[in-house]
């Protein structure tokens, strides 16, 4: 079955370390996100990919970083410059494209990564 | 800078009774789409309907209905005959084609009473 893998469910993060969280999709979607989820808030986004290669900052980028060198794969790693990073991160991935046609796909989600801080 | 908004931090419901969830936006385009994703305790979220804007006709999927009104920005959610495993935070999103991204409200935890 296609889908989304995000992996680790759970990550520890201590001071001073960069720690990257993993998003596979086999759905062979053009676009991938990243979002942030607090407690009680809506989702957030981070930074978003619509071509390998290629990905824009989006609400809260600083203190972030992304890569996507594939287009199956998406890592996203949280700095050390993130000084609040203790939250619930969700990946996205969608079809993408300039038609209208293609604007009402909707976002796939992955189960999400709990990072947390030791 | 669009933004989506719900006003209802809290909702119940007795189970097999309906319940309506709202959702308000603002932006100035003209072509955009809207959803309502569903997240259970699970975390995982979950595409429960979408309206497309300049379609006139309101959605509805089974038990899920909206009230799209365009004029006035608003699409509220309704769920018919409520289960008890509709419980969950219910997420409005507005779609962006410019940038491809969503942008979400803060969310409606409902809660389902048996």
């Amino acid at each position: 079955d296609g889908g989304i893998t995000q992996s680790p469910k759970y990550l520890f993060r201590k001071e001073g370390q960069n720690v990257t969280l993993s998003c596979e999709q086999n759905l062979n979607h053009d676009a991938m996100y990243w979002y942030r989820q607090d407690p009680g808030q809506g989702l957030r986004l981070i930074y978003y990919s619509q071509i390998v290669n290629d990905f824009q900052k989006g609400d809260i980028a600083e203190g972030y970083s992304v890569s996507r060198e594939k287009k199956e794969s998406f890592p996203l790693t949280v700095t050390s410059a993130q000084k609040n990073p203790t939250a619930f991160y969700l990946c996205a991935s969608s079809r993408t494209g300039t038609s209208l046609g293609y604007s009402n796909q909707p976002q796939h989600f992955g189960d999400g990564t709990r990072l947390s801080i030791l | 800078a669009q933004t989506v908004t719900q006003s209802q931090p809290e909702m119940s419901v007795q189970e097999a009774e309906t319940v309506t969830l709202s959702c308000t936006y603002d932006t100035s385009e003209s072509d955009y789409y809207l959803f309502w994703y569903k997240q259970p305790p699970s975390r995982q979220m979950i595409l429960v309907i979408r309206q497309e804007a300049y379609k006139q006709q309101n959605a509805t999927e089974n038990r899920f209905s909206v009230n799209f009104q365009k004029a006035a920005k608003s699409f509220s959610l309704k769920i018919s005959d409520s289960q008890l495993g509709d419980a969950a935070m219910y997420f409005c999103a507005f779609y962006l084609e410019y940038g491809n991204k969503l942008v979400f409200g803060a969310g409606t935890i409902l809660r389902v009473k048996s």
